[in-house]
């Protein structure tokens, strides 16, 4: 089945500095891939996605890109803000939004 | 957009008694909800897929018998989790698939705590 890494499991940055969490999934038939941000003791709010047939994708401070040869893909945060500061988690799904395998998740720490 | 809501958002019960938590979307019809489990620090940890109208397909591992789901309608699912016991304090968080968008949506979890 489906396995889904996820690098770092921490993360701190400084405010205003950029931040990168990756993810490698092993399953290459998987065309699906959102990542949520989750705050403390809430559930997790979805922030951007991007399918199989698309390589880059973009919405304000937040990118994601896709490597589908090297079974990879990256959340890229600009301009980091101390309320950015989360638990982030990648997924992988095969059926566009059934089925989500989930990485471990990154605890990303904004300083001021 | 594309609410979840859960009810209720935090619960403590003694030892033997059943637990119901319900998870509704509120703007748009989903015929897919999962239930997931996550402990402190972890991830989320997928129990049960629910689809409306017909019986729930549950992960391996996970009891059937002990985490009840019903799906009646296309905005409505419940976990029932019957006889708890305190390994079941957990954080359990459902989600609605919106098919238009072809993606899951979040509630924002049941804090169960089992005396």
């Amino acid at each position: 089945g489906e396995n889904v890494e996820q690098h770092p499991s921490t993360l701190s940055v400084q405010e205003g500095d950029s931040a990168v969490i990756k993810c490698t999934y092993s399953d290459s038939a998987s065309n699906y891939f959102p990542w949520y941000k989750q705050e403390l003791g809430k559930g997790p709010q979805l922030i951007i996605d991007i399918r199989s047939n698309v390589g880059e994708k973009k919405d304000q401070r937040i990118a994601v890109t896709l490597n589908k040869t090297a079974k990879h893909f990256s959340l890229h945060i600009t301009e980091t803000q101390p309320e950015d500061s989360a638990v982030y988690f990648c997924a992988a799904s095969k059926n566009y939004g059934q089925n989500f395998v989930f990485g471990p998740g990154t605890r990303l720490s904004v300083l001021p | 957009g594309a609410v979840v809501s859960q009810h209720p958002s935090w619960v403590i019960c003694k030892s033997g008694t059943s637990v119901k938590i319900e998870c509704r979307s509120l703007d748009f019809q989903a015929t897919t909800m999962f239930w997931y489990r996550q402990f402190p620090k972890q991830s989320l940890m997928l129990m049960a897929t629910s689809n409306e109208g017909s019986k729930a397909t549950y992960e391996q591992g996970v009891e059937k018998d002990k985490f009840l789901i019903n799906h009646a309608s296309l905005t409505l699912s419940t976990l029932t989790v019957t006889s708890a016991h305190p390994e079941d304090s957990s954080f359990y968080i459902c989600s609605a698939r919106d098919a238009g968008r072809e993606t899951q949506y979040f509630g924002p979890g049941t804090r169960l705590l089992v005396l």
